[in-house]
């Protein structure tokens, strides 16, 4: 069985600060990992995703992520961080082809602060 | 807008109740997910369908039951409601990227159920 661990349940930082969102997964297969990010009152949109090739996976909103398979890592990263990425943001790993096994981690809070 | 649509918005009903949550997926989308989404449990898988076949389940009660429609749209059961049933409840569809590939899953905006 899969599972994904997001250590930092809240992340406060300063508007055009740097910021780093750490997530950790246990898998016995290969996986395809995604982060999601959730606005208030919205639904999860995708940030991006890793399915193979180049290790360092751009998304949208200027995120960034690198995935480390002997670290079991896929840390989301961005280097200056506005008011508007206030949101929760997920990590997720599935195992299958046919998007089965697709799991969660318990989401991390960003707050940008002014 | 991710092209999956989610009816009603809103629903408050009494303990005890049974309600019907609707999801419409992206066109050409054939596996549909649920989620739900609620403060002290995060967001919990619940069922997933594939062209019209159940093809994983989570953590989703005996009471809780989906199908999947011919038109690839998607029906949430919930019955038997109780106090702790209030929560978010998301559909989501995806469709593989490629040969072999799983591709990424689209959120509808969800339905807010409220067990009073």
């Amino acid at each position: 069985a899969q599972s994904v661990t997001q250590l930092d349940s809240q992340v406060p930082v300063f508007e055009e600060a740097p910021v780093e969102l750490r997530c950790n997964y246990s898998s016995s297969v290969s996986v395809y990992l995604f982060w999601y990010v959730q606005y208030p009152n919205q639904g999860l949109q995708l940030l991006l995703k890793y399915l193979s090739g180049s290790t360092l996976v751009k998304g949208i909103n200027g995120f960034e992520a690198e995935f480390n398979k002997s670290q079991t890592s896929f840390h989301l990263r961005k280097p200056s961080v506005h008011i508007r990425d206030t949101a929760e943001y997920f990590c997720a790993v599935s195992s299958d082809n046919y998007g089965q096994n697709f799991v969660f981690g318990p989401g991390t809070r960003l707050s940008v602060l002014p | 807008d991710s092209g999956v649509t989610q009816t009603p918005k809103h629903l408050i009903t009494a303990t005890g109740q049974r309600v019907t949550l609707r999801c419409s997926p992206r066109s050409g989308d054939l596996s549909v997910y649920w989620y739900q989404q609620s403060l002290d449990q995060g967001l919990q898988f619940l069922i997933q369908y594939y062209n019209g076949e159940e093809r994983a389940k989570g953590n989703i009660l005996e009471r809780f039951s989906a199908q999947q429609f011919p038109d690839l749209h998607s029906e949430l059961n919930l019955s038997s409601l109780e106090l702790g049933d209030s929560a978010l409840y998301f559909c989501a569809s995806s469709r593989l990227a490629g040969k072999n590939t799983p591709g990424e899953q689209y959120f509808g905006p969800g339905t807010r159920l409220t067990v009073t």
